[in-house]
């Protein structure tokens, strides 16, 4: 079984400063990890995703996420954050080697930028 | 990235009509499609996985009778909510993948459904 965590239902942070949204993630195979970004009343938007190699993703609209193989760790990060980004953000993950296997979301972060 | 239209966006209905929803991968064939439905303020369930040509494989407690689907090319999936009820007034978001190991899942922008 796989399963995503995200620990936080909400995180603030004000304009210009970085932020991070958590995620932690089990699988029994190797990872594959995304994070998506949803806008009210929209669908998913793909952000970025980790199948191997370097451990620090680069993704759409500055954003990068960290992949920790010892901690099982996925967060998602952003040096200056805009308001524009507040949204509720989605991590997943599926097992990279078995095709047939679904994406098993997180709970999602709503997360809140402030002027 | 890929892109995945949803159509129609919105749609309101009587109780007990039927209502369909188109989903279409524009610039990629995607072999695989899948039908999620997202309630206020939470994260998205997964109501089935369908193949092109193939039948749906639903979710359990998913009711294939009510909810049908059909992929019958590699761009184009429907869902038809059949004898709709005000308990199925949901969010519904498709979402499709190509044929790769490693192909990204892309999500359509939702329909929102409303049954009176």
């Amino acid at each position: 079984a796989q399963s995503v965590a995200q620990p936080e239902d909400q995180v603030n942070v004000a304009e210009g400063n970085p932020l991070t949204v958590k995620c932690t993630y089990s699988v029994s195979g190797n990872p594959y990890l995304f994070w998506y970004v949803q806008y009210p009343n929209r669908g998913l938007q793909f952000l970025l995703k980790y199948i191997t190699g370097d451990n620090l993703v680069k993704g759409s609209y500055g954003f990068e996420a960290e992949f920790n193989k010892s901690q099982t760790s996925f967060h998602l990060k952003k040096p200056s954050a805009l308001v524009s980004d507040s949204a509720l953000y989605f991590c997943a993950v599926r097992d990279l080697y078995n095709a047939g296997n679904m994406l098993t979301f997180g709970g999602g972060t709503r997360l809140m930028v402030k002027p | 990235g890929a892109v995945v239209s949803q159509h129609p966006s919105r749609v309101i209905c009587k109780s007990g009509t039927s209502v369909k929803i188109e989903c279409r991968s524009l610039d990629f064939q995607a072999t695989t499609m899948f039908w999620y439905r997202q309630f206020p303020k939470q994260s998205l369930m997964l109501m089935a996985t369908s193949n092109e040509g193939s039948k749906a494989t639903y979710e359990q407690g998913v009711e294939k009778d009510k909810f049908l689907i059909n992929h019958a090319s590699l761009t184009l999936s429907t869902l038809t909510v059949t004898s709709a009820h005000p308990e199925d007034s949901s969010f519904y978001i498709c979402s499709a993948r190509g044929t790769g190991l490693t192909d990204t899942q892309y999500f359509g922008p939702g329909t929102r459904l409303t049954v009176l």
